[in-house]
């Protein structure tokens, strides 16, 4: 079956610890998308990347970095610059290209103490 | 800069039709779209609808676009119980193909 696997569901961290949230596709969709969901604040883009071996800043970039080194893969890192890690984090991916509708996995929850 | 706008909550009865609204302020949307998410889980794709149309139906669905007032619905017929999750509106970008979504929509269906 085609579709969005984010592992693990739900991810415990100690603060000023670096953390790799895992996001992989077999769709064969060029672009991928990393947001970050707040109770009431509804979606925020971290990073996208629409095609291998390039990426883009989203809204709240700071704190987090990518990789996009194959297709299949768009690796989150959190890390220990962001003051705010604890959240709902989510993955997407499209075919690239002028507002294709996005798919998103199941979402990984992080919680940092 | 772009912005989508929802109210927060929504509470129909089962059997009863929900309509819920969104507003967007990007005149140049090439597409919009309506998401649902259920506790815990991931966003999943509803419908979506071409700006060049004002209407689509998909079953109990149906997506009403004011392109002249920037005013996107989403009505579902017989509302059930199940059908209780949070509703995001979402506007395309443009070139980059991001999507702006709403804050979303919590739906309650009181059986």
């Amino acid at each position: 079956d085609g579709g969005i696997t984010q592992s693990p569901k739900y991810l415990f961290r100690k603060e000023g610890q670096n953390v790799t949230l895992s996001c992989e596709q077999n769709l064969n969709h060029d672009a991928m998308y990393w947001y970050r969901q707040d109770p009431g604040q509804g979606l925020r883009l971290i990073y996208y990347s629409q095609i291998v071996n390039d990426f883009q800043k989203g809204d709240i970039a700071e704190g987090y970095s990518v990789s996009r080194e194959k297709k299949e893969s768009f690796p989150l890192t959190v890390t220990s610059a962001q003051k705010n890690p604890t959240a709902f984090y989510l993955c997407a991916s499209s075919i690239a290209g002028i507002s294709y509708e996005q798919y998103f996995g199941p979402g990984t929850r992080l919680t940092v103490t | 800069g772009e912005d989508v706008e929802q109210s927060l909550f929504l509470s129909v009865r089962e059997g009863d039709s929900s309509v819920i609204n969104c507003t967007y302020t990007d005149s140049s949307s090439t597409y919009l779209y309506w998401y649902k998410q259920e506790p815990g889980a991931g966003l999943q794709l509803l419908t979506y609808i071409f700006s060049n149309m004002d209407m689509k139906q998909d079953q109990r669905l149906t997506v009403l676009l004011n392109k002249k007032d920037k005013h996107l619905s989403l009505r579902i017929a017989d509302t059930q119980t199940g059908d209780s999750a949070i509703y995001f509106c979402a506007e395309g970008e443009g070139s980059q193909g991001n999507l702006i979504f709403g804050k979303g929509t919590k739906l309650s269906v009181k059986p």
